[in-house]
C-alpha cells in the first residue's frame, strides 16, 4: 500500500471562509478521490480528481463549492469554499492504481473540519 | 442505484465473543465487495475483499463470503479482542478499479474486556 498524508489533520474555521486540504501520496497513483464523512454517517464521494483536467463531481456536489486540483500523479487539493456549519465533516482522500498492480482504494487519515 | 445496508450499531461484545455484522447490497451485475475498518482517530483501512460469487475474503481473523443468491457479505470473527473496537464499513464497487466505492452506514463495535 501507499503512504497517504493529508494536511491539515484538523481545523476550526469561521463560516464564510475557505479551507484548502492537501493530499500527498508517496508514489504515483492512477486515480485520486475525495470523500466526505459527516458526523456519525458514512462516506460519500465528492469527486474524482483528474490529472490535468477538471474533476468529475458526483450528484449534489459542484465545482464552485468544492474546487479540486490535481497537478500531478501524487498530489491533489480540495477546497471547501464559503463554509457553513453544515460543512463540518471529515474529508478523506483516497487513491487507487498504485505501481505494482494493486487496484484497491486506500485512504488517507482524513481532515476533521469544524465550521463555527 | 447502488446501495449497501449494514446492521446498525453500536454492537457491544465481551472479549472472545463471536462477532457478526450483516451487510446486504443492491447493485446490477457483479460488484466487488469490501470491508473497511476505521479505528478510533484513524483513517479507513481495507480489511478484506471478494470479487466474485462464493469468494471468501479473510484477514486478521475476520472472514466474509460473497453470497450472490442473498446479495450479502456478512463479516464474522470467531473471537474478538478489545483491539477490534472500531467502526466497520461494508462497501461495493461496480466495474473497474477506478470506479467509486459505495459505502454502507457503518457499524460501531465495542469490545469490552
Amino acid at each position: 500500500s501507499a503512504v497517504i498524508s493529508q494536511k491539515p489533520s484538523r481545523d476550526i474555521c469561521q463560516r464564510g471562509t475557505s479551507l484548502t486540504i492537501q493530499c500527498q501520496v508517496d508514489s504515483q497513483v492512477t486515480m485520486m478521490f475525495w470523500y466526505r464523512q459527516q458526523p456519525g454517517q458514512s462516506l460519500t464521494l465528492i469527486a474524482t480528481a483528474n490529472q490535468g483536467s477538471e474533476a468529475t463531481y458526483e450528484s449534489g456536489f459542484v465545482i464552485d463549492k468544492f474546487p479540486i486540483s490535481r497537478p500531478n500523479l501524487t498530489f491533489s487539493t480540495l477546497t471547501v469554499s464559503n463554509m457553513s456549519p453544515e460543512d463540518s465533516s471529515i474529508y478523506l482522500c483516497s487513491v487507487t492504481g498504485l505501481a505494482g498492480g494493486t487496484h484497491e482504494q486506500y485512504f488517507g487519515p482524513g481532515t476533521r473540519l469544524t465550521v463555527t | 442505484g447502488d446501495s449497501v445496508t449494514q446492521m446498525e450499531g453500536p454492537v457491544t461484545l465481551s472479549e472472545e465473543a463471536f462477532l457478526t455484522i450483516n451487510c446486504t447490497y443492491t447493485a446490477t451485475g457483479y460488484p466487488s465487495l469490501f470491508w473497511y475498518v476505521q479505528y478510533p482517530g484513524e483513517g479507513l483501512q481495507l480489511l478484506l475483499k471478494a470479487t466474485k460469487a462464493d469468494d471468501k475474503g479473510s484477514n486478521k481473523g475476520f472472514e466474509a463470503t460473497y453470497r450472490k443468491e442473498t446479495t450479502s457479505f456478512h463479516l464474522e470473527k470467531g473471537s474478538v479482542q478489545v483491539s477490534d473496537s472500531a467502526v466497520y464499513f461494508c462497501a461495493l464497487r461496480r466495474g473497474a478499479a477506478g470506479n467509486k466505492l459505495t459505502f454502507g452506514g457503518g457499524t460501531r463495535v465495542l469490545v469490552k474486556p
